[in-house]
């Protein structure tokens, strides 16, 4: 079984400010590898994924994450972050052998608040 | 498009009744949803996947006859939590495969459990 750990449960930053927010994860298979948003009364919406490829991947609203297959990690990265990016940032997998119908695992989730 | 509904987003109920939660794809055929249930402040856990025709599967640790799972179209997964007691009070959110390991989540039911 698969597990995800996300080092920060709560992060606060100005606008601006650079965000890297950390994931790790433990499973004995490939993985494939997601970050959803949730933001202040909506529900989770898909902020980028990595299936195979180009370990950098870009998703929307201009966050990042790269895969680093040595580390067992998934960071999410943003450049310069912005007041409406406060919500709720998950990480989550699921393994490759499972044909693209497995349900997911979640880590635990990072509150994030941009201070403007 | 790729928009997930679910009915209703809030329930209380008496303890030992049922409760149904449904579960829609409002503009796409979904072969697979899932169910994830998720405690106040910690993460989505998922609860069990539901193929259109077939038996749900279960994961682990998780009740097949108190969380009944029917996958009656390619559109609606409901979720019935039988005899209800407060430790079901949860929020349970579903979601639905599109294309290819990408899932679209409603929004979730709050369940209140008196």
């Amino acid at each position: 079984a698969q597990s995800v750990s996300q080092h920060n449960h709560h992060v606060i930053l100005s606008e601006a400010a650079s965000l890297e927010l950390g994931c790790n994860y433990s499973y004995g298979g490939t993985v494939n590898l997601f970050w959803y948003v949730q933001y202040p009364g909506q529900h989770l919406q898909l902020l980028l994924k990595y299936f195979s490829g180009d370990p950098l991947v870009k998703g929307i609203k201009g966050f990042e994450a790269e895969f680093i297959k040595s580390k067992f990690s998934f960071n999410l990265r943003k450049p310069s972050v912005q007041w409406s990016d406060t919500a709720e940032y998950f990480c989550a997998v699921n393994a490759r052998s499972g044909g693209g119908a497995d349900g997911l695992t979640f880590g635990k989730g990072t509150h994030l608040i941009i201070q403007p | 498009g790729a928009v997930v509904s679910q009915h209703p987003s809030r329930v209380i109920c008496k303890s030992g009744t049922s409760v149904k939660i449904e579960c829609r794809s409002l503009d796409f055929q979904a072969t697979t949803m899932f169910w994830y249930r998720q405690f106040p402040k910690q993460s989505l856990m998922l609860m069990a996947t539901s193929n259109e025709g077939s038996k749900a599967t279960y994961e682990q640790g998780v009740e097949k006859d108190k969380f009944l799972i029917n996958h009656a179209s390619l559109t609606l997964s409901t979720l019935t939590v039988t005899s209800a007691h407060p430790e079901d009070s949860s929020f349970y959110i579903c979601s639905a495969i599109l294309v290819y390991n990408e899932q679209f989540f409603g929004p979730g039911t709050r369940l209140t459990v008196l």
